[in-house]
């Protein structure tokens, strides 16, 4: 069965730095999203993206996020200058353009600031 | 606006035991509920969802839950749970297709040999 992939599993970076989030969503897929969980809370939705623009995004995703789809495949997350708060799960999902088609998750990567 | 609440943040329970986790929401339009498990250093694997017709939906791993318009609750149900259970479970809300999931706090299932 098709996945959702994501890569670095794990993500190591000092506060101030820049780091990308990568995403391979499932190929016949067109809506994509991220989400994040700060470690003991619940998953919290960042932004969805359809048609290479921003469909939605929450409170969260402020001026330091943005997303893009910079290939047929890749679907990336850049945080432009960490927070330690930023430390947190981020997940990937992605899912077809179907009301009736539930969002298929990755495994995640955990992004820890120091 | 949408949200969830799950009641109980741990659940243990002994093998082949019938378990219940409980899940309501608040919404002021029609929903879409969801359930949705963890398994330790994995991502968010789908377990069953509601989207309209027969309120008791039945989904993978024999879980099952029921949704109540009434008292606005989806509760999750296994007559039987084994060691592999053992996860978190993340009961979820969704406006219509393709719009964000509201998630709520999850509950931790430890299944006791």
């Amino acid at each position: 069965e098709p996945e959702v992939t994501q890569t670095p599993s794990h993500q190591v970076t000092q506060m101030g730095q820049e780091v990308i989030l990568r995403c391979v969503p499932i190929s016949n897929h067109l809506y994509f999203y991220w989400y994040r969980q700060i470690l003991g809370q619940k998953v919290e939705f960042l932004v969805s993206f359809y048609n290479n623009e921003i469909s939605e995004k929450s409170e969260i995703f402020d001026d330091q996020f943005s997303v893009e789809r910079p290939d047929g495949s890749n679907f990336t997350l850049k945080i432009r200058s960490t927070k330690l708060e930023d430390s947190a799960m981020y997940f990937c999902a992605s899912t077809r353009l179907n009301s009736n088609q539930p969002q298929h998750f990755g495994d995640g990567t955990r992004l820890s600031i120091l | 606006a949408q949200s969830v609440t799950q009641l109980d943040s741990q659940v243990p329970v002994f093998e082949e035991a019938p378990v219940e986790l409980r899940c309501n929401y608040s919404s002021s339009v029609s929903v879409y509920l969801f359930w949705y498990v963890q398994y330790p250093n994995q991502g968010l694997q789908l377990l069953l969802k509601y989207l309209s017709g027969s309120t008791l939906v039945k989904g993978i791993n024999g879980f099952e839950a029921e949704f109540n318009k009434s008292q606005t609750s989806f509760h999750l149900r296994k007559p039987s749970v084994h060691i592999s259970d053992t996860a978190e479970y993340f009961c979820a809300v969704s406006r219509s297709g393709n719009t964000p999931l509201v998630f709520g706090k999850g509950t931790r299932l430890s299944v006791i040999a």
